[in-house]
Parts: structure tokens; sequence; C-alpha cells
């Protein structure tokens, strides 16, 4: 079975610091993304990573994919109030058994960024 | 979540009555994912759809739940005899491309937040 499991489940930051949130999965997958909910809100997609070594970076945002390591990584930089929200990562379980599109989530970081 | 309109946005329902979930994707789009999130937790699958057949229902309770995708009109989740249990906030998603490929994200509706009372 596919598992997904992502740390910490709750940050609270202040302005201006960084901190990482983590993502990992069980077994290999080649397809990882990231969401963003804001409360009661949709997701909103904020990065799909493809392959071993895949960094992007939006605004204050940046992730990564180790494949090896089985390993995602969402990277603050100097974290700003606008960012408080919750954030997903999921592995496609399309290689396990299931269809393309049958998204694996993690339970999310609820992320507080206080002034 | 621009063209994935789902609706109601809110739904309340007392025990034992039936509920029914609409999701439109764009014009020309023909996949439709359905998935349920529980309070506080990470969303999980419950149902793949194109036209009128079900590809991957792995994650669709065996009692109660069905889903369709009918030719004409929108893609509708169904609960019959609604639990408390079955509160929660109902997603639907679509890939953002017509006949697009997995490597851009799906794209999620607003939802519809079941309430059972």
């Amino acid at each position: 079975e596919l598992k997904v499991e992502q740390n910490p489940l709750f940050l609270s930051m202040q302005e201006g610091k960084n901190y990482t949130i983590y993502c990992n999965y069980s077994t290999t997958s080649d397809r990882l993304y990231w969401y963003r909910q804001d409360p009661g809100k949709s997701l909103e997609s904020l990065f799909v990573l493809l392959s071993n070594g895949a960094v992007k970076q939006e605004g204050r945002l940046m992730a990564s994919l180790d494949t090896k390591a089985r390993l995602s990584t969402l990277h603050i930089t100097a974290a700003v109030h606008d960012l408080s929200a919750t954030y997903f990562c999921a592995v496609d379980g399309g290689n396990y058994g299931g269809s393309q599109g049958n998204l694996i989530f993690g339970k999310g970081t609820k992320l507080s960024v206080k002034p | 979540n621009a063209g994935v309109m789902q609706n109601p946005r809110h739904l309340v329902r007392r025990r034992g009555q039936e509920a029914r979930l609409r999701c439109s994707p764009m014009k020309g789009h023909s996949h439709v994912y359905w998935y349920r999130q529980l309070p506080e937790e990470g969303l999980k699958f419950m149902v793949y759809l194109q036209k009128e057949n079900i590809i991957d229902e792995s994650g669709m309770p065996k009692e109660r739940f069905s889903a369709e995708f009918p030719k004409e009109g929108p893609s509708i989740l169904r609960i019959q005899q609604v639990v408390r249990g079955d509160s929660a906030a109902y997603f639907c998603a679509c890939p953002p491309v017509v006949g697009g490929s997995f490597k851009s994200p799906l794209h999620f509706g607003n939802g519809t937040r079941l309430t059972v009372t």
C-alpha cells in the first residue's frame, strides 16, 4: 500500500523565518504534487515534481524531490502571513494498481505565520 | 479551479436522507475524479469516471455511494441514507487540459460541504 506522510502536521512560525516541510512516501513514484488549501477553500496546485533531483521555486516557496530517498521537501523562505494555509503533498497511485490521477495525499501541514 | 463547477457549495441533510452532489467540468472534458476530505484530514480518492464509464472505483464505500457521469449533464455523486460519518467536503477534479497527461496537476472544484444532522 502506498503511504504518504508529512511532517510536521502543525507549524507555527514567525514572519521572516525559514522552515521546511517534509513529505515521505513508501514506494517509488514518478509524480509528486504540492497543493495549498486555505480554510474552507479548494486546493490550489503549487508544484509538480517529475524526476529525481527536480527543484522548483515560486516566490518564497521551493520544492524538491529525491526519489531515491522517497522524500520531497517544501522550503519556505522569509515567511509572510499570506503563506498561512494547509499544504498537502500527494503522490500519484497510478503505478500501484490505481488509475492515474488516483492521488494519495498526506494529512497536510497546517502552517500559521505570525507577525 | 477555474472551469470545474460544483454545486451545491453547502448541503445539509438529516440522517437517512439522500445527498446528490454535482460536478460540471469544463466543456469538452470527459474525465472526472471525486475525492472526499474529512475534517482535518487530507483528501481521499473515491472514484474516477470517464463519460458514461466508471474507470476506478477502488475508493468508493461498498454501500450507499454511487457515481455517474452521463453522456449529457454533470457528474453526480449520490449518497443514500446518509449518516453523520458522511459529513465531509467532497471535491471533484479534472485534468487541466483536454486529453492532458498526468504531468499536469489535477484542477479541483470548490467542493461541496455536506453536513449530516
